[in-house]
């Protein structure tokens, strides 16, 4: 099974600081993902990465930006942390097309807030 | 732009009974997948269903099944036998499997098992 690890469970991080969430995924997927997650509104999409430096912004990518240089690494940075960035930020990675599995495996989320 | 309506914030259901998750979408397309994953307060993304939208057999996982009515775009969850482990928030997806092939998602329901 596709395993995709965020590497911090919590944080607190101060208004105006650089914020990196890192995630790692072990089954050499050309896609990442990472979403936001706030009550009432579902999960909305921030960035995606389909191939190694490359990106493309999602539903709600300001505040945001991404780094792919390596295949199985993705990560969200918060150039200058905000509180209305208090949120829960889960990343996925997906399972090639025509696959009998298809879909997106996602980590088990960053909880991340800003004071 | 795809919608995914889950006209159900909240739902309960007694142990052992069967519940139903609505999921109304919206899409031009005709080459897609459904998705029905459960988020338990641990926050871990699961996939419970998936549903290719070629296949006119409704999907079936143990003690979930899916109602799948293409020309209506709606994908209803219905789980029987409930148990307190089924208790999570419940997300409905999409995918177009043509361009990105981004998730979207429902804004979620929470379901409740009482004992």
């Amino acid at each position: 099974d596709v395993k995709v690890t965020q590497s911090s469970r919590y944080l607190v991080k101060r208004t105006g600081e650089k914020v990196f969430l890192e995630c790692v995924q072990d089954m050499d997927h050309e896609n990442m993902f990472w979403y936001r997650q706030d009550p009432g509104l579902g999960l909305r999409l921030i960035y995606f990465s389909y191939d190694v430096k490359m990106k493309e912004k999602g539903d709600i990518p300001e505040g945001y930006s991404v780094s792919r240089e390596k295949k199985e690494r993705f990560s969200l940075i918060l150039e200058s942390a905000s509180t209305n960035q208090t949120s829960m930020y889960l990343c996925a990675s997906r399972t090639p097309g025509g696959r009998a599995n298809y879909g997106y495996t996602f980590g088990s989320g960053t909880r991340l807030t800003v004071v | 732009a795809q919608t995914v309506t889950q006209s159900q914030p909240e739902m309960s259901v007694q142990e052992a009974e069967t519940v139903t998750l609505s999921c109304t979408y919206d899409t031009s397309e005709s080459d897609y997948y459904l998705f029905w994953y459960k988020q338990p307060p641990s926050r871990q993304m699961i996939l419970v269903i998936r549903q290719e939208a070629y296949k006119q057999q409704n999907a079936t996982e143990n003690r979930f099944s899916v109602n799948f009515q293409k020309a209506a775009k709606s994908f209803s969850l219905k789980i029987s036998d409930s148990q307190l482990g089924d208790a999570a928030m419940y997300f409905c997806a999409y995918i177009s499997r043509g361009g990105s092939e981004k998730l979207v998602f429902g804004k979620g329901t929470k379901l409740t098992v009482n004992p």
